[in-house]
């Protein structure tokens, strides 16, 4: 089944502990990206890739990295999590030649740190 | 910064009716995407219309465009209770490859 796959889909953490979220999709896509989505203010991108090594930063990047090695594969990293990165977390890809359109998104991930 | 700004943010309304859901954005765009979200689940992508365009339909959804007035409107016929979510409105970024989402219109269909 074509899919976008996030995990965990809740996590709870302590602030300070480092933590990744995994992405991962199997459509062959090659643009992926990243989103938190808060209570009143829809959702932000946080870093997007349009390919393998390719990535930039969203509306809200600071205090989070993102890697692109594999073309399935965008982890998103919280080195150093704080309370006000408690939020609901969306990775999505889009299909070769649509860049930021038509994306496929993933069932999401519930953060909540400590 | 949010580009498009969805209203109302709250619509309810009797199984049968039209619902209608306007989006405002703020710069010059290349198009314009409407998604859809099933309490806190992943978004759905309904349509998308590009900036030369004024209107499309799909299925029970009709989008309009006015890029003068820097607006979308997303009607959804016929309406069911299956159609309760949230809808959200998305335009390219100032870079053309990132993204931004209005706060999204809560649609409640009674049955």
């Amino acid at each position: 089944e074509a899919q976008v796959t996030q995990n965990p889909r809740y996590l709870i953490t302590v602030t300070g502990k480092k933590l990744t979220v995994t992405c991962s999709q199997n459509m062959n896509h090659e643009y992926m990206s990243w989103y938190r989505q808060d209570p009143g203010l829809g959702l932000r991108q946080i870093y997007y890739s349009m390919n393998v090594e390719v990535t930039d930063k969203g509306d809200v990047p600071e205090g989070y990295k993102v890697s692109r090695k594999e073309k399935r594969n965008f982890p998103l990293i919280l080195e150093s999590p704080s309370p006000n990165q408690t939020s609901l977390y969306f990775c999505a890809s889009s299909p070769p030649g649509y860049a930021n359109e038509k994306l496929f998104f993933g069932s999401g991930t519930q953060l909540s740190v400590l | 910064s949010q580009q498009g700004e969805e209203d109302p943010q709250a619509l309810s309304i009797q199984e049968g009716e039209n619902a209608t859901m306007n989006c405002s954005y703020k710069t010059s765009i290349n198009n314009l995407q409407w998604y859809r979200q099933n309490s806190g689940r992943g978004l759905v992508h309904l349509i998308l219309i590009r900036s030369n365009e004024r209107e499309k339909h799909s299925g029970r959804l009709r989008v309009t465009l006015d890029t003068s007035k820097k607006s979308s409107s997303l009607l959804i016929t016929a309406s069911r209770a299956a159609d309760t979510a949230s809808y959200f409105c998305a335009t390219d970024g100032n870079n053309n490859n990132d993204m931004r989402f209005g706060a999204g219109t809560r649609l409640t269909v009674k049955p």
